[in-house]
């Protein structure tokens, strides 16, 4: 069984800030690892994913993510956020089964 | 390819009546899944296909609840009888048969049971 966490439901932050979504994960085989955001009214958009290979993941809109293994993390990161960017943001993983778990999100909320 | 295609984009219903949600994934994709997403549950799988079979189907909440896949371009997800509870977002997602790839996801249906 895999499992995802997403530690803060809401991440408050100003626009050209720097912002840091947490994601933990866990399961007993070796996964896949995905962030996607979800604009208001929309489905998920894939941001990045990790699949192997360096650690570094860089994804669409300046995001990227990095992958550690030793943590069990995989965590999203942006250096200077936009007012656009207010969204939520899902962490989500995949192992040896073909379906997406995902994490509870995160609302990403950029304020002038 | 126009990306996964769900209809209808809205739906309101009485309680009781039947409900059908219908999805179009993008062509070549082996498998479709179904997803149901609420305020209080987030994101849950609820069942998925792969070339048209029923893989899993656990995480359908009840025996209300019915999904076909009668080709490769087609899947149906049906509720009967709608209870206000069934109210949430179901997205439809479709992927490669490779266990690397992401699931691109439909724009959802928004199903409203009064």
């Amino acid at each position: 069984a895999q499992s995802v966490t997403q530690l803060d439901s809401q991440v408050p932050v100003f626009e050209e800030a720097p912002v840091e979504l947490r994601c933990n994960y866990s399961s007993s085989v070796s996964v896949y690892l995905f962030w996607y955001v979800q604009y208001p009214n929309q489905g998920l958009q894939l941001l990045l994913k990790y699949l192997s290979g360096s650690t570094l993941v860089k994804g669409i809109n300046g995001f990227e993510a990095e992958f550690n293994k030793s943590q069990t993390s995989f965590h999203l990161r942006k250096p200077s956020v936009h007012i656009s960017d207010t969204a939520e943001y899902f962490c989500a993983v995949k192992g040896s089964a073909r379906q997406l778990t995902f994490g509870s999100g995160t609302q990403l909320t950029v304020l002038p | 390819d126009a990306g996964v295609i769900q209809s209808p984009r809205h739906e309101v219903t009485e309680m009781g009546q039947e409900v059908t949600l219908r999805c179009k994934p993008i062509s070549g994709h082996d498998y479709l899944f179904w997803y149901r997403q609420t305020m209080m549950r987030g994101l849950e799988l609820l069942i998925y296909f792969n070339n048209n079979v029923p893989i899993d189907d656990s995480g359908m909440p009840e025996d209300r609840f019915s999904a076909k896949m009668p080709n490769a371009s087609f899947s149906t997800l049906k509720i009967q009888p709608s209870e206000p509870r069934d109210s949430a977002v179901y997205f439809c997602a479709s992927s490669f048969n490779t266990g690397n790839t992401e699931a691109f996801f439909g724009q959802g249906t928004r199903l409203t049971v009064v």
